[in-house]
């Protein structure tokens, strides 16, 4: 059973980074059938896809246009774990982040999700 | 970016009774590789995460009840719940994976009448 187990601070200072952990159990970061994903869910942008990164015989990052200037999401292979990585953050940074599992080659998009964390960014 | 547009944003259903969600892409999700249709349906709860119930635009999850269905194909989709119960009480999306980035519709929420 894959579970996703989020981590990170629920405040954050405008123009500093928004840091999050995703911890994977039940499947490898590794892993070459999947993607990893950074997703967040607000009011005013709804849901919205961040970015993922993926093995390959090598790692792959994409990211969305929206944040791609100031977004990085990592691989920790020693950890089985993914990290998300967003700068200069404003209050329209506000959100539930998400972590997801995605098996496109299996035709599945998000099929596991992590808890979520709620990151307020305010001074 | 391909733009995701449901219809209705709110849909009050007696229980038991049918309820069917909309979902548009401004563009097709359907690949001529495959022939597949790169579209999935989630339901949230409240303080949840989206939960994943259709892929492939018309392909149940294992253990989501058969009383959900999705169809359609190219831009133009439908979820539907047959008989609905109070348990369906949620916020549904649609969301494509044709193309990055991948991007949701704004949701339906299905209420009780």
């Amino acid at each position: 059973q894959v579970q996703l187990q989020q981590s990170g601070p629920g405040l954050v200072k405008p123009s500093q980074t928004l840091s999050l952990t995703c911890a994977i159990s039940g499947d490898s970061v590794s892993s070459n059938s999947v993607a990893w994903s950074w997703i967040r869910q607000s009011p005013s942008r709804g849901l919205e896809w961040l970015g993922r990164t993926y093995y390959r015989s090598k790692w792959y990052s994409e990211y969305a246009p929206s944040v791609k200037s100031r977004i990085t999401i990592n691989p920790d292979t020693s950890k089985n774990q993914l990290s998300l990585q967003l700068n200069s953050v404003t209050p329209e940074d506000t959100a539930v982040y998400f972590c997801a599992r995605g098996s496109e080659a299996r035709g599945v998009p998000f099929d596991y999700w992590g808890q979520g964390t709620l990151v307020t960014v305010s001074s | 970016d391909i733009v995701m547009t449901q219809s209705p944003d709110s849909l009050a259903v007696s229980l038991g009774e049918k309820a069917t969600l909309n979902c548009k892409s401004s563009q097709s999700v359907l690949s001529s590789s495959n022939n597949k249709n790169y579209l999935g349906w989630y339901q949230q709860k409240p303080g949840q995460p989206p939960k994943l119930l259709i892929h492939w635009a018309s392909t149940r999850e294992s253990g989501v009840p058969d009383r959900f269905s999705g169809s359609g194909s190219g831009t133009d989709f439908t979820l539907t719940i047959s008989s609905l119960q109070a348990e369906d009480v949620a916020v549904y999306y649609c969301q494509q994976y044709y193309s990055p980035p991948r991007t949701f519709g704004q949701g339906t929420k299905v209420e009780i009448k």
